[in-house]
Order: structure tokens, then sequence, then C-alpha cells
């Protein structure tokens, strides 16, 4: 069975300093990657998502990924963040073969500070 | 277009009482998912429906937890009778079939607490 870790619980960051969000997986076959993005008392967003290809994705709000399949990674990044992105992250993974069941990271609260 | 339709938004009621969640998916979606989410377990998968069928309810905690889908514009989610470690939030999600890569839309959760 496939598994996410998101080694970082919470990150304070100062406002238009960069992050860097850590996700790793295990999973013994090829998988597809996602970022999801939830505000306070909303529900999850997609950021973005490595299908194949490039292994650098671009999303939305400025905000992107890299695959590492050696070393099983998906870590995002901003390189300045705002006040907005203060929001919990989720990083998740889908077998390729396996239907459409996403597997959840535990999530990485950030909290950017002016 | 409408996204995922979640009601009630807030629920309190009290240990022992029956709860039903409801959830609208996006019209053509043929996946549905429950996730529960609480502070302690993240994002847990309860269930997830494919053209209105059950296909994995591994993740339903136990028989007081129960879930349908009579059609392919509405779901339900039932717990009977509540207890207090069913408090979380709970959220329904659609998507289209794995040729989209399995993008999952979110709805905005029902809030549950059990007293």
């Amino acid at each position: 069975a496939q598994s996410v870790t998101q080694l970082d619980s919470q990150v304070p960051v100062f406002e238009e300093a960069p992050v860097e969000l850590r996700c790793n997986y295990s999973s013994s076959v090829s998988v597809y990657l996602f970022w999801y993005v939830q505000y306070p008392n909303q529900g999850l967003q997609l950021l973005l998502k490595y299908l194949s290809g490039s292994t650098l994705v671009k999303g939305i709000n400025g905000f992107e990924a890299e695959f590492n399949k050696s070393q099983t990674s998906f870590h995002l990044r901003k390189p300045s963040v705002h006040i907005s992105d203060t929001a919990e992250y989720f990083c998740a993974v889908r077998i390729k073969a396996a239907g459409n069941k996403l597997t959840f990271g535990g999530g990485t609260r950030v909290l950017v500070k002016p | 277009d409408a996204g995922v339709i979640q009601s009630p938004r807030h629920e309190v009621t009290e240990m022992g009482q029956e709860v039903t969640l409801r959830c609208k998916p996006i019209s053509g979606h043929d996946y549905l998912f429950w996730y529960r989410q609480t502070m302690m377990r993240g994002l847990e998968l309860l269930i997830y429906f494919n053209n209105n069928v059950p296909i994995d309810d591994s993740g339903m905690p136990e028989d007081r937890f129960s879930a349908k889908m009579p059609n392919a514009s509405f779901s339900t989610l039932k717990i009977q009778p509540s207890e207090p470690r069913d408090s979380a939030v709970y959220f329904c999600a659609s998507s289209l079939a794995h040729i989209y890569s399995g993008e999952l839309f979110f709805g905005e959760g029902s809030r549950l607490t059990v007293l």
C-alpha cells in the first residue's frame, strides 16, 4: 500500500520569503502526485499535479513542485509568499493503475507572518 | 458551474442521535468520495463510489457508519448512533474517471460535533 509523509507539520515563514514544503511517498508502482491547499473553513483545492513528463510542475498562485523519482519526493516551493498563502497544504498520491483513490499526507500548516 | 454541495455545513447533536450528511457531486462526475478530517488522524478516506456503486468501504470505522448513493446526483453518509469521537469535518469530493488523472473536487465540508 502507498503512503505519504509530510515531514513538517507547521512551517512559519515571513512574508516575501521563500518556502519549501517537503513530501515523500512510498509506493512500489508508478504514481500520480498532487498538492492540495485548504484555506480556513474551506474544502481542499488542487494546487498542482504531476502526471508524467517534465519533473518540474507549475501550479496556481506561483507554486511549483519537483518530482524526484530516485528520492520518492515531491516537494512544493514558492519563491515569495504572501499573507494570503496562510493555509494547510496536503500532498497526495494515486496509484496509476488503481482507480481514483487518493492517499493524503498529514498536512503542513503554513503561517505567513508580516 | 456549481461545485460539490454539502449539507448541513454545521451539525451539533447529542450522543446516540442519528446524523445524516448529504452531498451533491458535480454534474457528470462518476466518482464520489467521503473523507473525514480530524486533528489527530488527518484526512481519512471513508468510502468511495464509482457510477453509484461502492468500490471501497474499508475506511468506514464501524457498522455505525453507512453510506449510500441512490443516484448520480446524491449521496448520504449516516452515523447511527453517533458518539463524541465521531466529531470531525466530513468532506465529500467528486471526480471524473481516471483518464483525467483523478483530480478531486471537494465540497466545503460538514462540521459535526457530537456532545
